[in-house]
């Protein structure tokens, strides 16, 4: 156990919805990163967060937001979804933002856009 | 763009052989991590290197950061059933924050 939390485990919805992605990070860590996992294109850094504000942003659609909140969980928020969302999205946490750091990621939240 | 070339994509040995796994980039990393990956779990991280040239021993794994930080290698010693997963290399670049680049992943079956 990583210690992350991440919630649901499991997501089926339809294309146009939009949905809510949970995680809380280890107790103290303060950074907080999301990836995207799909077959064809391997693990995807999509944002950090460090402490409530954006530290770092990757491959992450327009369509998609992220926040961060006081008590340092995060929500990632994917709208207008499309088929080709469907994939395991990762949280990962680590103490703070320095180079190196170790990152615990979380079990994943699986979302299938049918 | 920054991209980490993993081979093989996947790989299927007896139990007792060794192998290697490789991570290769045209990019410059800060450190390069590997992570092992069990179905319906992420990634666990089992070792980070730092330094160019830098070996590293984890029991029956042996991990190598090439002298120009840009690869790694993975090899595995009498590989065991235990030993199955995904295996997927990240390299760190630091620009005011880290960004982690992962492989595609080595998918590694070990047979009985």
């Amino acid at each position: 156990d990583s210690g992350v939390t991440q919630t649901p485990k499991h997501l089926i919805t339809a294309t146009g919805q939009r949905v809510t992605l949970r995680c809380s990070p280890r107790s103290g860590d303060l950074s907080v990163y999301w990836y995207q996992q799909s077959l064809d294109q391997g693990l995807q850094f999509l944002i950090q967060y460090y402490n409530g504000e954006e530290r770092a942003k990757g491959n992450i659609l327009e369509r998609f937001s992220a926040q961060q909140f006081p008590d340092l969980h995060s929500e990632l928020n994917l709208s207008s979804l499309e088929l080709g969302d469907s994939a395991l999205y990762f949280c990962a946490s680590s103490p703070s933002a320095s180079r190196d750091e170790k990152l615990f990621f979380g079990s994943g939240t699986q979302l299938s856009v049918l | 763009t920054q991209l980490l070339e993993q081979s093989p994509q996947f790989l299927s040995i007896q139990e007792g052989e060794n192998l290697t796994v490789y991570c290769n980039s045209s990019s410059v990393f800060s450190s390069l991590q590997w992570y092992r990956q069990e179905p319906g779990e992420g990634p666990v991280l089992l070792v980070t290197v730092v330094t160019g040239g830098e070996v590293k021993k984890l029991k029956r794994l042996t991990f190598q950061f090439g002298d120009a930080r840009k690869d790694s290698s993975l090899h595995i010693t009498a590989a065991q059933p235990g030993d199955t997963g995904l295996y997927l290399c990240a390299g760190a670049i630091f620009q005011g924050a880290q960004k982690l680049v992962f492989g595609q992943g080595t998918r590694l079956t070990i047979n009985p």
